[in-house]
């Protein structure tokens, strides 16, 4: 079946450092992918998306390329701030757009330290 | 931006009552909403996805008995916990989406059972 797989964390890093959270998917067909932000004690915000393969989705500094090839949708950030510290979710949706089923990984804990 | 309003925030009660949770989007006609729980530190677990008027669909190993869904119009749908039990803790997230745009989540419902 479908599948996300995110590196584990927590991740630790310095205001104005390089991020990179590494995300791979099984499925089947042509899968839609996202990016999810969750601020402590709130609900998921949806950071950036991809529909296609070598799409590249980006927003707020953040942006992801849908690799087929490698079945990778990695987050990369050039320079994050403290405000960046969240739980970041990986996810596919198997029916396009419409996001019937939103497959999610298991979260990355991303704290930066001023 | 499309605004999913989830309502309470956070609720306390005794083991053995029901506590019904109310997800309503704002500013657009959500046909389809969806009902997540996340433990602590893991990742979304769709529970059930509910179309306006029409009955819900459960995810394997949730009790529809248990988690009771109404989604009686275009822009609310409700789901109560009945005869909740400290097991039954947990942050309860709800989506919204309109079939053709990504979902929006709420801002979550922190239950905790006594």
């Amino acid at each position: 079946g479908n599948s996300v797989t995110q590196m584990e964390g927590p991740v630790t890093l310095s205001e104005e450092a390089f991020l990179t959270i590494n995300c791979t998917y099984t499925a089947t067909g042509y899968p839609s992918l996202f990016w999810y932000v969750q601020y402590p004690g709130e609900g998921l915000q949806l950071l950036l998306k991809a529909t296609k393969a070598d799409d590249k989705g980006s927003n707020k500094g953040f942006e992801a390329t849908y690799r087929k090839e490698t079945t990778s949708f990695h987050l990369e950030k050039g320079s994050v701030q403290v405000s960046d510290s969240a739980v970041y979710f990986c996810a596919l949706s198997s029916i396009g757009g419409s996001q019937g089923n939103l497959i999610f990984g298991k979260g990355t804990k991303l704290s930066v330290k001023p | 931006g499309a605004v999913v309003s989830q309502h309470p925030s956070r609720v306390i009660c005794k083991s053995g009552t029901s506590v019904k949770i109310e997800c309503r989007s704002l500013d657009f006609q959500a046909t389809t909403m969806f009902w997540y729980r996340q433990f602590p530190k893991q990742s979304l677990m769709l529970m059930a996805t509910s179309n306006e008027g029409s009955k819900a669909t459960y995810e394997q190993g949730v009790e529809k008995d248990k988690f009771l869904i109404n989604h009686a119009s275009l822009t609310l749908s409700t789901l109560t916990v009945t005869s909740a039990h400290p097991e039954d803790s947990s942050f309860y997230i709800c989506s919204a989406s309109t079939g053709a745009q990504p979902q929006h989540f709420g801002d979550g419902t922190r239950l905790s059972i006594l």
